[in-house]
């Protein structure tokens, strides 16, 4: 069955310093694999996406993820991060089941930032 | 601006009641979706519909109903019988097809119990 951890439950980083948040899938095929944030109070933004083609995919706010197929891994990165980007980040794999859209997502990963 | 409209923000419910959140999309999406969220547990699928009149349960429907009698609604009853339903509810809609499409979200509704 396909699904997606995320090992980290929480991860604090300070202000300026690099992130990279973990994710891991399990899928049969050749997966479509998603990054969404979510600030408190709030609905899920897309961060980006990976489909086919290049394995890193640049995203918005500076984000980027790096698709490897040995590992089943798609994690997140940033060079540098910002106090707005505090939140909640959630990876997920995309499936079709029965003519069916589905996501599956992991249960996230709450980032602090200290200043 | 084209997106998801959630309502209400924060909705409260009485034991024995029954409520209907309100999911509207004017991005001229097929599918739609309902997501329950609870801390630590990232978003579990409800139901999805993929066109009008036409509804699937996803992996925890029971205690709840949707209707698609509209592509740009897809309104979620919490009925009584989910005797646990104090969560946060989103949701979503995508263009439809393969599994590499992207969903949208609104900004989600807070169920509580009184």
């Amino acid at each position: 069955a396909q699904s997606v951890t995320q090992p980290d439950i929480h991860i604090t980083v300070s202000e300026g310093a690099s992130l990279e948040l973990r994710c891991n899938y399990s899928y049969g095929a050749t997966p479509y694999l998603f990054w969404y944030v979510q600030s408190p109070g709030q609905g899920l933004q897309l961060l980006l996406k990976y489909f086919s083609g290049d394995t890193l995919v640049q995203g918005i706010k500076g984000f980027e993820a790096e698709f490897k197929r040995s590992q089943s891994s798609f994690n997140l990165r940033k060079p540098s991060v910002h106090w707005s980007d505090a939140a909640e980040y959630f990876c997920a794999v995309g499936s079709v089941s029965g003519g069916y859209n589905k996501l599956i997502f992991g249960a996230g990963t709450r980032l602090a930032v200290h200043p | 601006d084209g997106g998801i409209t959630q309502s209400p923000k924060y909705l409260f419910r009485k034991e024995g009641q029954n409520v209907t959140l309100s999911c509207e999309q004017n991005l001229n999406h097929d599918a739609m979706y309902w997501y329950r969220q609870d801390p630590g547990q990232g978003l579990r699928l409800i139901y999805y519909s993929q066109i009008v009149n036409d509804f699937q349960k996803g992996d925890i429907a029971e205690g709840y109903s949707v209707s698609r009698e509209k592509k740009e609604s897809f309104p979620l009853t919490v009925t009584s019988a989910q005797k646990n339903p104090t969560a946060f509810y989103l949701c979503a809609s995508s263009i439809g097809g393969g599994g590499g499409q992207p969903q949208h979200f609104g900004d989600g509704t807070r169920l509580s119990i009184l």
